[in-house]
């Protein structure tokens, strides 16, 4: 059974700063490792997907990497905004279904 | 819509009570799936459909729960004889393909709770 887990749970950082978020998972098994932004009473927003032959992805200020022998992937937010306070959810992708992690919760200060 | 659709965005019921919750897929997404976050906890699988088949629904958590999809669009989530462990937020994907690497796109989720 896929397990996914995030570290840090909460993280609070001053604007402008370079930051990585983690995620690992159990079963290297899988098709792809998606990020999503969850914004507080809101979806999810699908930010990156790596697919499992792919080692990263870019967009804009993020950068999400994927090592499926470790069974991590690590999301790195460039030039941290206030806009990019936000609940930070990886989900390894096997199968039929997404498995979540419980996510990372991420704010920035002016 | 360019994106995937819910209603209701929120619903309150009484236990006991049955509620019907829907999503509209992105138009073209082949693939379709129901997802429930319960307060301070992560999201959790319920059901997958491929066109019109559910060929997985090992999520959902006990027979009062069912759901069905038509035309290969609209999906409807039944929940029968409520109860309070229920409450959560709701949420619908769906993908291009199903079954593999595509990416799913969520909607904004129906915020269930029951009293």
């Amino acid at each position: 059974k896929q397990e996914v887990t995030q570290i840090p749970a909460a993280l609070s950082v001053p604007e402008g700063e370079n930051l990585v978020l983690n995620c690992s998972f159990t079963d290297s098994a899988i098709y792809n490792l998606q990020w999503f932004r969850q914004d507080p009473g809101k979806g999810l927003t699908s930010l990156l997907l790596i697919q499992s032959s792919q080692r990263e992805q870019t967009s804009g200020r993020l950068n999400a990497s994927l090592d499926k022998s470790s069974g991590r992937s690590t999301l790195y937010i460039a030039a941290s905004q206030p806009g990019d306070s936000a609940t930070y959810l990886c989900a390894g992708g096997g199968g039929n279904k997404l498995t979540f992690g419980t996510g990372t919760q991420l704010k920035v200060e002016l | 819509g360019a994106g995937v659709s819910q209603s209701p965005s929120n619903k309150v019921t009484e236990k006991g009570k049955d509620v019907e919750l829907r999503c509209d897929p992105i138009s073209g997404h082949t693939a379709l799936y129901w997802y429930r976050q319960r307060l301070g906890q992560g999201l959790e699988f319920l059901i997958y459909f491929q066109g019109n088949s559910a060929p997985d629904k090992s999520g959902l958590p006990s027979d009062r729960f069912s759901a069905e999809r038509t035309g290969e669009s609209v999906s409807t989530l039944t929940i029968q004889r409520t109860q309070q462990e229920d409450s959560a937020v709701y949420l619908c994907a769906s993908s291009l393909y199903g079954g593999g690497p595509s990416e799913q796109f969520f909607g904004p989720g129906t915020r269930l709770t029951v009293l």
